[in-house]
């Protein structure tokens, strides 16, 4: 039980096209999302907490407008990477928390953007 | 604001060694503590948590206890295996809506 999944699971595209990453919470329902980013051989940065229904809480320095997150559902979010440029490629993992859970996140396998 | 240190790697050991990464953590109020595991291509997996002072948290010969005197998760294992090749990072969990930061990573060799 508790997977999530992402797709793509890698994606290259021009500079200056908007790619769509969709994460899933296939068993459970997810109240929470989050949204992070990984660098090479760096840690994960928290980018961003979705809310079911409401706007997403960006983290200090990530810009809502080039990043747009979408929860529309208890299983579903999307990260929407808006006139994605070279310095956006990286790894992008996103993670569920089941409803009613605290501390528990679940972790997709990620997604790797390559942008030409 | 929160945050998690651990210590940088690669650590590079023999099988059947004894493993120890050091973890330590600042945060507000009282966090949950974890270490979760990236093996080569794949996502990350909860390795083990602990939610209070003093709780160990175990899984797969893997062991860590909370210490709230002096901040620390440390990750230990009495015998590694090659199979046990993998990044580990540590984390806490806490704050507004429970968010995770997530230490720098440690990588981690087994050599036969």
């Amino acid at each position: 039980g508790a997977v999530v999944s992402q797709h793509p699971s890698w994606v290259i595209c021009k500079s200056g096209t908007s790619v769509k990453i969709e994460c899933r919470s296939l068993d459970f329902q997810a109240t929470t999302m989050f949204w992070y980013r990984q660098f090479p051989k760096q840690s994960l940065m928290l980018m961003a907490t979705s809310n079911e229904g409401s706007k997403a809480t960006y983290e200090q320095g990530v810009e809502k407008d080039k990043f747009l997150i979408n929860h529309a559902s208890l299983t579903l979010s999307t990260l929407t990477v808006t006139s994605a440029h070279p310095e956006d490629s990286s790894f992008y993992i996103c993670s569920a928390r089941p409803a009613g859970s605290e501390d528990t996140q679940y972790f997709g396998p990620g997604t790797r953007l390559t942008v030409l | 604001g929160d945050s998690v240190t651990q210590m940088e790697g690669p650590v590079t050991l023999s099988e059947e060694a004894f493993l120890t990464i050091n973890c330590t953590y600042t945060a507000t109020g009282y966090p949950s503590l974890f270490w979760y595991v990236q093996y080569p291509g794949e996502g990350l997996q909860l390795l083990l948590k602990a939610t209070k002072a003093d709780d160990k948290g175990s899984n797969k010969g893997f062991e860590a206890t909370y210490r709230k005197e002096t901040t620390s998760f440390h990750l230990e294992k009495g015998s590694v295996q090659v199979s046990d090749s993998a990044v580990y990072f540590c984390a806490l969990s806490g704050g507004n809506f429970n968010k995770f930061y997530f230490g720098s990573g440690t990588k981690l060799n087994v050599k036969p």
